[in-house]
C-alpha cells in the first residue's frame, strides 16, 4: 500500500516569494492533516480536512496561508507571502474516517523542508 | 488547553544501554489517547504506540516498554538494550477525544544518539 506523498521534498525561497506544497494521502483515507515542524519542535497541526471540508483551522495564519482540498482527495498548501519564520518541515498525514469517541492512526508523508531566505 | 512535555532535548548512550525518554502531559479531558513517535534523520514520523487514557497497563513490545502513569500524568518510553538504529528524535503526543478532531500535540522531542 502507498503511504502519504507529498512534493517537492525541498524548496528554497525568498521572502515575500510565494509557495506551494502537495500531497497525496493514502489512498481511502477521507481525513487530511497540515502540520508544521520548526527545528527542534514538535509538529504544530496547521489545518484538518475531513474529506473536502475543513474541521480545524484555528492555528493557520490565515493571512498568508491557505489550503484547500478540493475533490476530498489531495491537498494543496500555500504560503503567500512567505517569511523567514516560515522556514520549517511542512508535514502532511492522512487517517480513516473519525468515528465519535475514537481514535484513527494518523500515517505521515516524508515531508516538504522549506528554506525562506 | 493541552500541553505535552518532554524535558530531555538530547540523550546519549554507548550500544547495548538502556534509556528512558521521559513525558509529562497536561490535559482537562478525562478521555484522551497519548503516543510515541518515532522521526529517524529521514524525516517521517514513525507510530510506535497509543495508549487510552483509561486503560493504565504497561506495555512491552519487544525492546521497546511504556510506563503510563495517570497520577502523575506521564507516559515515559523505555528502550532496552539500546541499539544504533534507535538513534532518531521521539516525540510524545496527545490527542482528545472530547469535542472531535483527533487534534494531536506534541512534545518538543527528545533526540537520542545511539553510539557503538
Amino acid at each position: 500500500e502507498a503511504g502519504v506523498a507529498q512534493s517537492p521534498r525541498y524548496k528554497i525561497i525568498e521572502k515575500r516569494q510565494s509557495v506551494a506544497f502537495w500531497c497525496n494521502p493514502i489512498s481511502g483515507h477521507a481525513t487530511l492533516y497540515w502540520y508544521q515542524q520548526i527545528l527542534g519542535q514538535g509538529p504544530k497541526l496547521l489545518i484538518q480536512f475531513q474529506n473536502n471540508g475543513v474541521v480545524d483551522d484555528s492555528q493557520l495564519p490565515k493571512d498568508r496561508f491557505s489550503a484547500e482540498r478540493l475533490k476530498g482527495v489531495d491537498s494543496t498548501l500555500k504560503i503567500q507571502p512567505a517569511k523567514l519564520e516560515d522556514s520549517a518541515v511542512y508535514l502532511c498525514a492522512s487517517s480513516l474516517e473519525r468515528t465519535s469517541g475514537s481514535w484513527d492512526e494518523q500515517f505521515f508523508g516524508p515531508g516538504t523542508r522549506l528554506t525562506v531566505l | 488547553a493541552q500541553k505535552v512535555t518532554q524535558a530531555q532535548t538530547e540523550i546519549s548512550v554507548v550500544e547495548k544501554e538502556d534509556v528512558t525518554l521521559d513525558c509529562v502531559y497536561e490535559t482537562r479531558d478525562t478521555t484522551y489517547y497519548l503516543f510515541w513517535y518515532k522521526q529517524p534523520p529521514s524525516g517521517e514520523l514513525v507510530f510506535l504506540i497509543r495508549r487510552n487514557s483509561f486503560d493504565e497497563q504497561n506495555e512491552i513490545s519487544g525492546r521497546y516498554s511504556w510506563n503510563f502513569q495517570k497520577s502523575t500524568s506521564s507516559f515515559n518510553f523505555t528502550i532496552t538494550a539500546s541499539q544504533v538504529v534507535d538513534s532518531a528524535v521521539y516525540f510524545c503526543a496527545l490527542s482528545e477525544v472530547e469535542g472531535g478532531g483527533n487534534k494531536l500535540t506534541f512534545g518538543t522531542g527528545t533526540q537520542l544518539k545511539v553510539e557503538l
